[in-house]
């Protein structure tokens, strides 16, 4: 039973274009999302968070969307780097028995220089 | 400053044996954190701590133990090791639970053969 969907395992994009990288979620008491970017043979690094109190997170070349109705959220970045390449986790929390983060498989993006 | 240290790096075991995992971290955070990542998954919560002395199951605990005796240590004990604990391990630490961003260790990738 996942409860944060990656449903694309890949992507890959030209440089310079734009990265969208999707995450879906079905526990309701989720409030608070986290992207993670993770390298070869690295521990995953923190990327950028929103809270659900917000629909947009921007931090530099990336932005994070949160569709709440949809229980949707987005990962764009803009303009895309080869240094972008890497396996990027989407991971939810809430409250009580949800506090901890729970992840999703992750999608490894691509992008060519 | 080292973040979060994990050691070792690589590590095979036979069946039936045993090992420690061991994780300390520098940032003074009260919440550390055992994952496991198998191939093409999300990372899966095994145990975690909020505090010395206090240690809580995660995901999937079974056959696992830890212990917290220190802010700094959250070593990771394996009994009687399986094929199915072939996975690469990572400690994390943060400084609340609920959505904070978690600093996550290198990675120890386990075979047991």
């Amino acid at each position: 039973d996942q409860q944060v969907k990656q449903n694309s395992p890949s992507l890959s994009v030209q440089e310079g274009r734009i990265s969208i990288l999707n995450c879906d979620y079905t526990n309701s008491m989720f409030d608070y999302f986290l992207w993670y970017k993770k390298y070869p043979a690295e521990g995953p690094t923190f990327l950028i968070s929103i809270s659900s109190i917000k629909d947009k997170n921007e931090d530099g070349r990336f932005t994070v969307f949160l569709n709440k109705s949809a229980k949707h959220l987005s990962l764009h970045i803009v303009p895309s780097q080869p240094g972008d390449s890497a396996v990027y986790f989407c991971a939810a929390s809430g409250t009580g028995a949800n506090s901890k983060l729970t992840f999703g498989k992750g999608i490894t993006l691509s992008v060519r220089p | 400053n080292a973040g979060v240290t994990q050691t070792p790096k690589f590590r095979i075991l036979k069946i039936g044996q045993s090992m420690t995992l061991q994780c300390t971290q520098d940032m003074n955070h009260n919440y550390m954190y055992w994952y496991r990542q198998d191939p093409g998954m999300g990372l899966k919560l095994i145990y975690y701590s909020v505090g010395a002395g206090i240690t809580d199951k995660g995901e999937v605990p079974n056959g696992y133990n830890v212990s917290r005796s220190t802010t700094e240590d959250f070593p990771l004990r394996l009994e009687l090791a399986a094929p199915s604990q072939t996975s690469v391990y990572f400690c994390a630490s943060s400084y609340g639970i609920r959505g904070t961003e978690a600093f996550f260790g290198q990675g120890t990738r386990l075979t047991v053969v």
